[in-house]
């Protein structure tokens, strides 16, 4: 089956700085790529998700980059801001057999982001 | 208006009791999911079901049964219940199935805690 590798597994940041948190996935099949983000207290909300026809998407100060060939992709967060603090998880969506699929979670990053 | 709402949002409870989670969507999505959390925040999918398939993480314990009454519900029983059951679980729910690409709308969880 899919396994999801993330890194780091904590990050700190100065406000205003950039971060970036990275994935690798082991299933080339796999094909959609979503970023979930989890406040304490709260469950994970979609913050972006890139399709594997496509090499970056880009919303605001939130990005994700996909490079199919190493299976690794990749959330960029530039400007952060204190409410960027949270928990992020990667997860890659792939065909588990039997005609249904699965979507693979990373193990978290947890982000503080430092005024 | 929450969209996915989950009760209750903390259960302590005994070894050995019988609970249920209870779970409601109002996004009039297809498909709906339960997901545990562990302490180290590892997410991993427990059941998903729409209206016309059960699929079960061949993990899970036969301990843990979900019942749909409609579209709208999906809750969870949990018999005879272990320590290691001790866990936050995420109720979620997408407009198609995981197929489709479809974005998961998660619940902000109910804390478990047996002891």
């Amino acid at each position: 089956g899919e396994n999801v590798e993330q890194h780091p597994s904590t990050l700190s940041v100065q406000e205003g700085d950039s971060a970036v948190i990275k994935c690798t996935y082991s299933d080339s099949a796999s094909n959609y790529f979503p970023w979930y983000k989890q406040e304490l207290g709260k469950g994970p909300q979609l913050i972006i998700d890139i399709r594997s026809n496509v090499g970056e998407k880009k919303d605001q100060r939130i990005a994700v980059t996909l490079n199919k060939t190493a299976k690794h992709f990749s959330l960029h967060i530039t400007e952060t801001q204190p409410e960027d603090s949270a928990v992020y998880f990667c997860a890659a969506l792939a065909y588990s057999g039997a005609g249904s699929y699965q979507l693979t979670f990373g193990k978290g990053t947890k982000l503080s982001v430092i005024p | 208006d929450t969209a996915v709402s989950q009760t209750p949002k903390y259960l302590v409870t005994q070894m050995g009791n019988d609970k249920s989670i209870k779970c409601e969507q109002n996004l009039g999505h297809d498909t709906m999911y339960w997901y545990k959390q562990d302490s180290k925040k590892f997410l991993k999918i427990m059941f998903s079901y729409n209206n016309k398939e059960l699929i079960i993480n061949e993990t899970v314990p036969n301990r843990f049964s979900p019942k749909s009454p409609d579209k709208a519900h999906l809750n969870l029983h949990i018999n005879s219940l272990e320590l290691g059951d001790s866990a936050v679980y995420f109720c979620a729910s997408s407009p198609g199935g995981l197929s489709d690409n479809s974005p998961l709308h998660f619940g902000n969880g109910t804390r478990l805690t047996v002891t």
